[in-house]
């Protein structure tokens, strides 16, 4: 896998926009970027992917530098129910593993 | 809206006997995935399976581990002689295409404690 790194916890304020920051140097050229979080023990969820274009949908907006060696997950009204452990994940383009690192802890704070 | 479904949600079993884990992927996945998340550590990758069989597995997939899709619908995940060490939440997941291009379901667990 691409390595990825992550700050392994953050705070956000409660209606701010939470900004979670990805370093993914070695990502290939047809790699995608993930994003899923883990709120308390439920199965992770699916937050948004993308290969080279920003992208956003209902739950986030993935900014992906141009060079793509970094990403970064915005939440733009961070809720007490985004508390949750946040995985950026870079798959290798082949095979079909998909490996979860240990991620950012997301608190929004009152 | 579909979702992929896990069952027990909780099992508690002797050392060394047999676990059979439940799961029913979304009806048109045909891609399937077994996790784990031991209490307090990272969620880990198992296994994973298409057209009836493994396609990739972890070192932690050793020979006490076995995946089956018996009927079409249901994908098990056995534990032949449970140890101590296999109490975790095991996740199942499924997706239409292959994990590196599109999106993982998953259910909500089953957690096998061992005693």
């Amino acid at each position: 896998d691409a390595k990825t790194t992550q700050p392994p916890s953050m705070d956000c304020a409660e209606g701010r926009a939470a900004n979670l920051p990805c370093n993914h140097s070695t990502i290939s050229g047809n790699e995608y970027v993930y994003w899923y979080r883990q709120i308390h023990s439920q199965g992770p969820q699916y937050i948004i992917h993308g290969l080279k274009n920003n992208e956003t949908n209902e739950m986030a907006s993935l900014i992906i530098t141009e060079d793509r060696k970094s990403s970064t997950l915005i939440l733009p009204h961070a809720t007490l129910r985004d508390t949750a452990v946040y995985y950026c994940i870079v798959p290798p383009y082949t095979g079909n593993q998909f490996y979860f690192g240990t991620g950012t802890s997301l608190t929004v704070i009152p | 809206e579909p979702e992929v479904t896990q069952t027990p949600s909780h099992q508690v079993t002797q050392m060394g006997q047999e676990v059979i884990l439940r799961c029913v992927p979304i009806s048109n996945h045909l891609y399937f995935y077994w996790y784990r998340q031991i209490l307090g550590q990272k969620v880990e990758f198992l296994v994973s399976f298409y057209n009836n069989e493994i396609s990739e597995k972890s070192e932690i997939f050793d020979d006490q581990f076995s995946v089956e899709r018996p009927d079409g619908s249901n994908f098990t995940l056995k534990i032949r002689s449970t140890k101590l060490e296999d109490s975790a939440m095991y996740f199942c997941a499924s997706s239409l295409v292959r994990a590196n291009t599109g999106e993982l379901f998953f259910g909500e667990g089953s957690r096998l404690t061992v005693l």
